[in-house]
């Protein structure tokens, strides 16, 4: 069936260092991918996104890129601090487009 | 932050008992949707609604029921069906129907088993 998958389920950096989460879906005609930060105890929030006509999009320090031909999209965040630890979750549509599928998140812990 | 309000906040379930889970939003947003958080597994999407009186299953509809008899105002029942209710839940709402628009979370319900 249609899905999304993300790695790695956790990622542990040091602060300053950079991340990557990598997300890959099955259905070729989705075209938008959005990424959400959820942090402890509180409501997912989205931090940015990006459509198919484009390959990259940055937001100061994070940047989302996508390769449709390899059906994969990327979260990169760069100089890292300890408010970035969070569960990050991927998404794209699915069912011909009609609902949104979440990655299974990523805890990402940054170290001091 | 404010705009869509999920109650309660800690929610206990008997054995065989049905109970509802309650979500409001003032943000006039056509859309409505329910989603599962289990450790692990992402959100998973139980319902959705893109206009009053009408609604879909997700992906993890059985043992669920739904209803939106108004706009502001979209109820998840978790039936005695349910086998393994004990999860956190999450109501999200978007302005429009698309695939593409941003969702509005709540803060959350978090259902145990008694």
């Amino acid at each position: 069936g249609e899905n999304v998958e993300q790695h790695p389920s956790t990622l542990s950096v040091q602060e300053g260092d950079s991340a990557v989460i990598k997300c890959t879906y099955s259905d070729s005609a989705s075209n938008y991918f959005p990424w959400y930060k959820q942090e402890l105890g509180k409501r997912p929030q989205l931090i940015i996104d990006i459509r198919s006509n484009v390959g990259e999009k940055k937001d100061q320090r994070i940047a989302v890129t996508l390769n449709k031909t390899a059906k994969h999209f990327s979260l990169h965040i760069t100089e890292t601090q300890p408010e970035d630890s969070a569960v990050y979750f991927c998404a794209a549509p699915t069912g011909g487009g009609n609902k949104l599928t979440f990655g299974t998140g990523t805890q990402l812990k940054v170290e001091l | 932050d404010g705009g869509i309000t999920q109650s309660p906040k800690y929610l206990f379930r008997k054995e065989g008992q049905n109970v509802t889970l309650s979500c409001e939003q003032n943000l006039n947003h056509d859309a409505m949707y329910w989603y599962r958080q289990d450790p692990g597994q992402g959100l998973r999407l139980i319902y959705y609604s893109q206009i009053v009186n009408d609604f879909q299953k997700g992906d993890i509809a059985e043992g669920y029921s739904v209803s939106r008899e108004k706009k502001e105002s979209f109820p998840l029942t978790v039936t005695s069906a349910q086998k393994n209710p004990t999860a956190f839940y999450l109501c999200a709402s978007s302005l429009g129907t698309a695939t593409n628009e941003k969702l509005f979370f709540g803060s959350g319900t978090q259902l145990s088993v008694l």
